[in-house]
């Protein structure tokens, strides 16, 4: 089956700098990639997402890239607030009637 | 418009027992995804519900069960509770598949 990796498991970035977060999956079907930001406490809310029919997405200062050759999708977040401090998890999956397969998530802090 | 809807937010429960966690989907959505998410982890599949019938199911005992009433709410049930059942319970719903799924706020459920 799918298994997601994701890259890094916590990451620190003072504020205004730039985080990117990077994921692998394994199966090559594999083509929604979502990406949920959850808050302590919280549920896990859908940021940004792309299919595979594209290869970049972006929305303000939140942009997702995907390269399906090599099988890696990352998030790239620019101009860190504070409130972007979250734990982030991308996930994967076919397009029908198949789960969605989450990597383990990056807890990112943005330092003022 | 309301979002997804859980019950009972916080549960606790001693071993061997059984528990009920209730969700109702979006208006409109037809598919409701269970996920159990433990500390520290990503959300792990459990089932899968599109139309009132079972379209997927995760590597979880047979414990755990789930179904989907006409009014496309669901019961996720779990018999004979273990310590290691402790999690946050999340559903997902989406309007006919596993993409673009939207959590509830979870069900934390502590097992004593």
């Amino acid at each position: 089956g799918e298994n997601v990796e994701q890259h890094p498991s916590t990451l620190s970035v003072q504020e205004g700098d730039s985080a990117v977060i990077k994921c692998t999956y394994s199966d090559s079907a594999s083509n929604y990639f979502p990406w949920y930001k959850q808050e302590l406490g919280k549920r896990p809310q859908l940021i940004i997402d792309i299919r595979s029919n594209v290869g970049e997405k972006k929305d303000q200062r939140i942009a997702v890239t995907l390269n399906k050759t090599a099988k890696h999708f990352s998030l790239h977040i620019t101009e860190t607030q504070p409130e972007d401090s979250a734990v982030y998890f991308c996930a994967a999956s076919k397009r029908r009637n198949t789960p969605l397969v989450f990597g383990k998530g990056t807890r990112l802090s943005v330092i003022a | 418009d309301a979002g997804v809807t859980q019950s009972p937010t916080h549960l606790i429960k001693t071993r061997g027992q059984h528990v009920t966690l209730r969700c109702s989907p979006i208006s409109g959505h037809k598919s409701v995804s269970w996920y159990q998410q433990v500390l520290g982890q990503g959300p792990q599949f459990i089932f899968q519900y599109y139309e009132k019938e079972e379209r997927g199911r995760g590597n979880f005992p047979d414990r755990f069960s789930a179904r989907q009433f006409p009014n496309y709410s669901s019961e996720l049930n779990v018999n004979a509770l273990l310590l290691g059942d402790s999690a946050l319970y999340l559903c997902a719903s989406s309007f006919g598949g596993p993409e673009t799924q939207y959590f509830g706020p979870g069900t934390r459920l502590l097992v004593l």
